[in-house]
């Protein structure tokens, strides 16, 4: 079984701030890693994932998150925040074998960025 | 393109009745999810759809809820004798595949609120 912890239900921020959402994973076999971003009154959107290769990971508006397979983290960074980062960001994983492509979500962090 | 649509947007339904949530998923998608997002909570794991098929159910709660794909495309879940505990937003996805690390697209949820 896996299982994903989102550490902060909440991370209020002022804009142009670094901001760390915390993502730790619990899985008995090898997983791909995601990161999920809700904007508010908008659906589910995919922000990165990790599936193979190099171990930090990029999205087009600067977000980042490295995976690290020994601490089992997918912390997600940005060195610079904008309000309209102002949403809510789910960490997933799902299985590398024959499991199908489900996804196991984290409860979910709140950021919020203050002017 | 046309992302994934579901329909209706919002359910109000009484205790004890029977409901069907539809989802249009992507042309051209063969994997097909539904999970359930309860509030202050990630998105949860129902069943996915791999063709026709139902590929895994493991996720459904208890026999009242059931969900179908006759030919491949549309889905309709259905749940039976509906209690409280069964509002939520319930989201649906599709995949160009069902094998893990391909993205799933979601679209905007079905709000259902059993009174």
């Amino acid at each position: 079984a896996q299982s994903v912890t989102q550490l902060d239900s909440q991370v209020p921020v002022f804009e142009e701030a670094p901001v760390e959402l915390r993502c730790n994973y619990s899985s008995s076999v090898s997983v791909y890693l995601f990161w999920y971003v809700q904007y508010p009154n908008q659906g589910l959107q995919l922000l990165l994932k990790y599936l193979s290769g190099s171990t930090l990971v990029e999205s087009i508006n600067g977000f980042e998150a490295e995976f690290n397979k020994s601490q089992t983290s997918f912390h997600l960074r940005k060195p610079s925040v904008h309000i309209s980062d102002t949403a809510e960001y789910f960490c997933a994983v799902s299985d590398r074998g024959n499991q199908g492509g489900k996804l196991i979500f984290g409860q979910g962090t709140e950021l919020s960025v203050k002017p | 393109g046309a992302g994934v649509s579901q329909t209706p947007s919002n359910k109000v339904t009484e205790k004890g009745k029977y409901v069907e949530l539809r989802c249009d998923p992507i042309s051209g998608h063969t994997a097909l999810y539904w999970y359930r997002q309860s509030l202050g909570q990630g998105p949860e794991f129902l069943i996915y759809f791999q063709g026709t098929g139902a590929a895994d159910d493991s996720g459904l709660p208890n026999d009242r809820f059931f969900a179908v794909r006759p030919e491949g495309s549309v889905s309709t879940l259905k749940i039976q004798r509906t209690e409280r505990g069964d509002s939520a937003v319930y989201l649906c996805a599709s995949s160009l595949d069902s094998r893990g690390g391909y993205e799933q697209y979601f679209g905007p949820g079905t709000r259902l609120t059993v009174t």
